[in-house]
This record gives C-alpha cells, sequence and structure tokens, in this order.
C-alpha cells in the first residue's frame, strides 16, 4: 500500500527566504506526482504536476523535483511571500487513484 | 467557467438522517472522485468514476453511495448519516485518471457535521 510523508507538518520563515518542502512516498511505482496548495476553508489548487519520466518542473517562483528511485520529491519557492501562506499537499499517482500526504502547513513572517 | 462546482458548501445533520452532496463541473471531465478530508489523516478516496453511468470504490466507501448518470455530475450519498462521517468533503475530477497524467481538479469542498 502506497504511503506518502510530509516532514515537517508546519513550517515558519521570514518573508524573502528560499525554502523547501519535502515529500517522500513508499512505492516507486507511479505515474505522477502532483503539489497542490490549500489555503484555509478552501479546495485543492494543483501547483505542479511531474510524470514519472520527468525530473523537475518550474513555475514562476515554485520548482519541483522528482527522484522516482528513492521515493522522494522536493518543492522549492524561491523569494517566498507572505501570500505563500497555505498547506502544501504532495500526491502520488498509482493506478486510478492519488494517495495523499497529511501536507505542511507553511507560514510567512513578514 | 466555474469549473468544479460542489453543493451545498455547509450542512448540519443529525444522526440517521440521509443527503446527497452534489457535484457539477464544466470541464468535461470524464473521470470525478469524491474524498474525505479529517484532521491528520490526508486526502482518503471514497468512490470514483471513469466515466458517465460507471462507479467504483475508493479506499472508504462504507456508509456512502454514488451516482453518476450525467457525465457532469457526480452524487454522494449518505443514507443513514453518523458521526464517523463528520469531515470536510472534496469532489475532484480529471481529463483522464488512467495514465494520462492529466491534473485532478478540486472543488471547494463541503463541510459536514454530524450530531
Amino acid at each position: 500500500k502506497q504511503e506518502v510523508t510530509q516532514i515537517p507538518a508546519a513550517l515558519s520563515v521570514p518573508e524573502g527566504e528560499n525554502l523547501v518542502l519535502n515529500c517522500s512516498f513508499t512505492d516507486s511505482a507511479i505515474y505522477n506526482l502532483q503539489w497542490f496548495r490549500q489555503d484555509p476553508g478552501k479546495g485543492l489548487t494543483s501547483l505542479l504536476l511531474i510524470q514519472s519520466s520527468q525530473r523537475e518542473q518550474t513555475s514562476g517562483r515554485l520548482n519541483a523535483s522528482l527522484d522516482k528511485s528513492s521515493g522522494r520529491s522536493t518543492l522549492y519557492i524561491a523569494a517566498s511571500q507572505p501570500g505563500d501562506s497555505a498547506t502544501y499537499l504532495c500526491a502520488v499517482k498509482g493506478n486510478e487513484k492519488l494517495t495523499f500526504g497529511t501536507g505542511t502547513r507553511l507560514t510567512i513572517i513578514p | 467557467n466555474a469549473g468544479v462546482t460542489q453543493t451545498p458548501k455547509f450542512r448540519v445533520l443529525k444522526t440517521g438522517q440521509s443527503m446527497t452532496l452534489l457535484c457539477a463541473q464544466d470541464m468535461n471531465h470524464e473521470y470525478m472522485y469524491w474524498y474525505r478530508q479529517d484532521p491528520g489523516m490526508g486526502l482518503r478516496l471514497i468512490h470514483y468514476s471513469v466515466g458517465e453511468g460507471t462507479t467504483a470504490k475508493g479506499e472508504v466507501p462504507d456508509g456512502y453511495n454514488v451516482s453518476r448518470l450525467k457525465k457532469q455530475n457526480f452524487l454522494l450519498g449518505l443514507e443513514s448519516a453518523a458521526p464517523s462521517q463528520t469531515s470536510v468533503y472534496f469532489c475532484a475530477s480529471s481529463y483522464s485518471g488512467g495514465r494520462r497524467n492529466q491534473p485532478q481538479h478540486f472543488g471547494d469542498g463541503t463541510r459536514l457535521s454530524i450530531l
């Protein structure tokens, strides 16, 4: 059974710093990995999707990497802003379904 | 373009009552999903559908039923609500849930409390 872990559960950093969020998974037989953002009381917004054949994806200040063989992904956020404060979830795609981690709650301190 | 719309946004039920949650998507997606989100447990898949007229069980299907009579709608039913079903329910859709590597798009959720 696939298990997805995100450590730490919460992270606070000063505005302007670069930061890395971590995601690990137990079964490397995945089709893709997706990073989501969730604001309080809201749904999930897809940030980046990395296919199993890819090593990384970039969107603006966000860069996600995937090392399938070691079961790890990172989400790099450059020049953090208070608006980046949210919970970040990663999810891996197996046959037909996504398995989610429990998320990292990120707070950017102005 | 509304994306994925869930109705209602909030609901309080008494134990034993029934209700239906509605999910509608306007992106012509084949695949639709229902998840529940509980503190410390992440999102868990309840049921999903790979196309109109089809449904399949996910991780935690007990106590729920679903129907996909129209491609754009996916209904989640609670026949006899229990306090353990207190949760936030999310609907999602995607172009194809197989190997096409398409992202899932989520609604804003339905917050359900069972007293």
